[in-house]
């Protein structure tokens, strides 16, 4: 399986510090996504970075990919209290007909 | 533009019993697919249909039936409900396949079978 593995399972942090969350996975792909999930809602997307890219920015995220090691991090900068979330890395491979593959979420907690 | 809508929200089955979870998409999306979620399992993929009148089987199918008539809607038919399959469920469509796409989820149908 190619689904991606989120690091930590859980972070707790204080408004203001940044919060780094990884992910790896195990096959060769072709992007990877970065989704949030506010407690009882849908997933939403944040960013997406595509294989030939290392690094991406939108506002206060950033997201870096070593296909080397095939991991990616994601960086909230900043963090506020409305950053709690679930966060997860999906995976995708355009090879086939292999549909995207969601990790098992890593769960942000930022106390004010 | 609503997005994905899923109904219901929550419902409640006794064992054996049938339903459909209803998913509709307004953005004249291809791909549609549906999710399950559970606690330290993270998302995982039941069916998914690239078009209208193909559909295709995910990790998890087994309990599950789905049609795609049109290309607005989705339905997730559960054709005898069991206690394992207790979950949250999301529909999601993009424009296409390609796993490059942004992803659309709906908000979600919890779904107790007791």
């Amino acid at each position: 399986s190619q689904q991606g593995e989120e690091d930590p399972q859980a972070l707790s942090i204080q408004e203001g510090e940044n919060a780094t969350m990884n992910c790896s996975y195990k096959t060769s792909i072709n992007n990877l996504q970065w989704y949030r999930q506010n407690s009882g809602r849908g997933l939403v997307h944040l960013i997406l970075i595509r294989s030939n890219e290392r690094e991406k920015h939108s506002g206060r995220l950033r997201v870096t990919l070593d296909t080397s090691k095939k991991s990616s991090s994601l960086l909230i900068t900043a963090s506020r209290a409305a950053d709690t979330a679930s966060y997860f890395c999906a995976t995708g491979w355009d090879s086939g007909n292999t549909p995207l593959v969601f990790g098992k979420g890593t769960r942000l907690s930022v106390i004010a | 533009n609503a997005g994905v809508t899923q109904t219901p929200k929550f419902q409640v089955l006794k064992t054996g019993q049938s339903m459909t979870l209803q998913c509709a998409q307004d953005m004249n999306h291809e791909y549609m697919s549906w999710y399950r979620q559970d606690p330290g399992m993270g998302l995982r993929l039941i069916h998914y249909s690239v078009g209208a009148g193909i559909t295709d089987q995910g990790e998890v199918p087994n309990g599950y039936n789905v049609s795609r008539s049109t290309t607005e809607d989705f339905p997730l038919r559960l054709l005898s409900a069991a206690p394992s399959q207790t979950s949250v469920y999301f529909c999601a469509s993009s424009i296409t396949r390609q796993t490059g796409n942004t992803i659309y989820f709906g908000e979600g149908s919890w779904l107790t079978v007791v």
